[in-house]
C-alpha cells in the first residue's frame, strides 16, 4: 500500500523567507503528484499537478519538482506572504497497477505559518 | 462557473438514521470520489468511481455506500451512521482518474 510522508509536520516563518515543503511516498510507480492547500474548515484547492514523466512544475511563487525514482517531491514557496498561512497536502495518485488507477494516497500535511 | 458541490455542508444526526450526502459536478468528469478527514488521520479515501455504474472500495469502505447512476452525481449513503463516523468529507472528481482532481467545499458531519 502506498504510503506518503511530509516533513515537517508544522513550520513557522517570517514573512519574506523561501520555504521548502517535502513529500515522500514509498512506491515509485505513480500517475501523478498533487500539492494542496487547505485553509482552516475548507476545502483543498490544487496547486500544483506534476505528471509522472515530468520533473517540475510552477505556478506564479510556488515550484514544485517531482524525482520519481526516489519517491520524492519538494514544494517550493518563494518570497513567503502572511496569507500563505495554510495547510499544505501532498497526494499521489497510484501506483500505476490496474486496480489502483485513480487511488489517491494523502498525506498528513505541513501546517505552514508566516508572520509578519 | 466548473465545480464540486456538496450538500449539506453540515449536518448533526442520531445513531442509525438513514442519511445521503449528494455530490455533483459539472465537468462531465468520469472519475469521481469520496474522502474523509480525521485529526490525526489526514486524508483517507472511502468509495471511488471510474464511469457510470462502476465503483470500487478505497481503504476505509465499511459502513458506507455509493452509486454512480448518473455521470455528474455519486451520492454516499450512511444507511446506520455511528458516533465513530463523525467527520469532514469530501467529494472530489477528475477526468479519467489520473489528472488534475478537484475537490467540492467539504460536509461536516456529526453522528451523536
Amino acid at each position: 500500500k502506498q504510503e506518503v510522508t511530509q516533513i515537517p509536520a508544522a513550520l513557522s516563518v517570517p514573512e519574506g523567507e523561501n520555504l521548502v515543503l517535502n513529500c515522500s511516498f514509498t512506491d515509485s510507480a505513480i500517475y501523478n503528484l498533487q500539492w494542496f492547500r487547505q485553509d482552516p474548515g475548507k476545502g483543498l484547492t490544487s496547486l500544483l499537478l506534476i505528471q509522472s514523466s515530468q520533473r517540475e512544475q510552477t505556478s506564479g511563487r510556488l515550484n514544485a519538482s517531482l524525482d520519481k525514482s526516489s519517491g520524492r517531491s519538494t514544494l517550493y514557496i518563494a518570497a513567503s506572504q502572511p496569507g500563505d498561512s495554510a495547510t499544505y497536502l501532498c497526494a499521489v495518485n497510484g501506483p500505476d497497477r490496474g486496480s489502483t488507477l485513480g487511488r489517491l494516497y494523502f498525506g498528513r500535511g505541513t501546517q505552514l505559518t508566516v508572520w509578519p | 462557473e466548473a465545480q464540486v458541490t456538496q450538500n449539506p455542508r453540515y449536518l448533526i444526526t442520531v445513531t442509525g438514521k438513514k442519511l445521503t450526502v449528494t455530490c455533483s459536478q459539472n465537468m462531465n468528469h468520469e472519475y469521481m470520489s469520496w474522502y474523509r478527514q480525521d485529526p490525526g488521520l489526514g486524508l483517507r479515501q472511502i468509495y471511488y468511481s471510474m464511469n457510470v455504474e462502476v465503483t470500487d472500495k478505497g481503504d476505509v469502505p465499511e459502513g458506507y455506500k455509493v452509486s454512480r447512476k448518473e455521470k455528474r452525481n455519486f451520492p454516499l449513503i450512511l444507511e446506520s451512521p455511528s458516533p465513530n463516523q463523525t467527520s469532514l468529507y469530501f467529494c472530489a472528481s477528475s477526468s479519467e482518474g489520473f489528472y488534475e482532481q478537484f475537490f467540492g467545499p467539504g460536509t461536516r458531519l456529526t453522528v451523536l
